[in-house]
């Protein structure tokens, strides 16, 4: 069974451009996470989703990103008209129909630099 | 709001040591706690999932415990080795099913 897939791995871009990050979950997971890591900083939780639904946004800045699960192919978290504190490394985590008591497991990321 | 500490920020051991992690968090009301190990540049790996009814799990030479009532986890290494230097860190599930996550402890194990 392959793991959580993110591409790309690395992802360098210029002020005002888009990064859409992708995130395939373990085959058979319905629930997908979005985590942002800050240099020299822990992890923060963005957002939660289900297929076709947003479930938790509380994390997501107000402006320029969002995160969609289709019901059909990969997560994708969208981050417009980036800006030089953008540069973070991004985790997707997926977990198992059961929810809140499951393992969420984590794909190695991908690691935005703003130029 | 859920805040998670992790004490030490940074440890470094000779081989063969056991060692404590300590990690500590504000609002008992969790459905879990999760152990993960971060190398650098790359992603995270489960270590032990404990659900909030249970007080501990052992995985190899690591244990850990979960004190609800008191807001505390530990994370036992046995006889540590060069290949567990790392980022341990330690999360845990509340409301939502979001992971609130601490800044972890970089553990260098000596040779």
């Amino acid at each position: 069974n392959a793991g959580v897939m993110q591409n790309p791995r690395h992802l360098v871009r210029r002020r005002g451009q888009e990064a859409r990050l992708r995130c395939s979950p373990v085959k058979g997971h319905s629930h997908v996470y979005w985590y942002r890591q800050l240099p020299e900083e822990g992890l923060k939780f963005m957002v939660y989703l289900q297929k076709e639904n947003i479930i938790d946004e509380s994390g997501m800045p107000k402006e320029r990103f969002s995160a969609e699960f289709p019901k059909e192919g990969p997560s994708i978290l969208r981050i417009q008209q980036v800006v030089r504190g953008d540069s973070a490394a991004y985790f997707c985590a997926s977990s198992p129909p059961g929810g809140k008591q499951e393992t969420q497991y984590f794909g190695p990321g991908t690691r935005l630099l703003v130029l | 709001k859920q805040e998670v500490t992790q004490i030490p920020a940074a440890l470094s051991v000779p081989e063969g040591e056991n060692l404590v992690l300590n990690c500590s968090f504000t609002d008992s009301a969790i459905y879990n706690l999760q152990w993960f190990r971060q190398d650098p540049g790359k992603g995270l790996t489960s270590l032990l999932l404990i659900q909030s009814s249970q007080r501990e799990q052992t995985s190899g030479r690591l244990n850990a415990s979960l004190d609800k009532s008191s807001g505390r986890s530990t994370l036992y290494i046995a006889a540590s080795q060069p290949g567990d230097s790392a980022t341990y860190l330690c999360a845990v599930g509340t409301s939502g099913s979001r992971l609130t996550f601490g800044e972890g402890t970089q553990l260098t194990v000596n040779p």
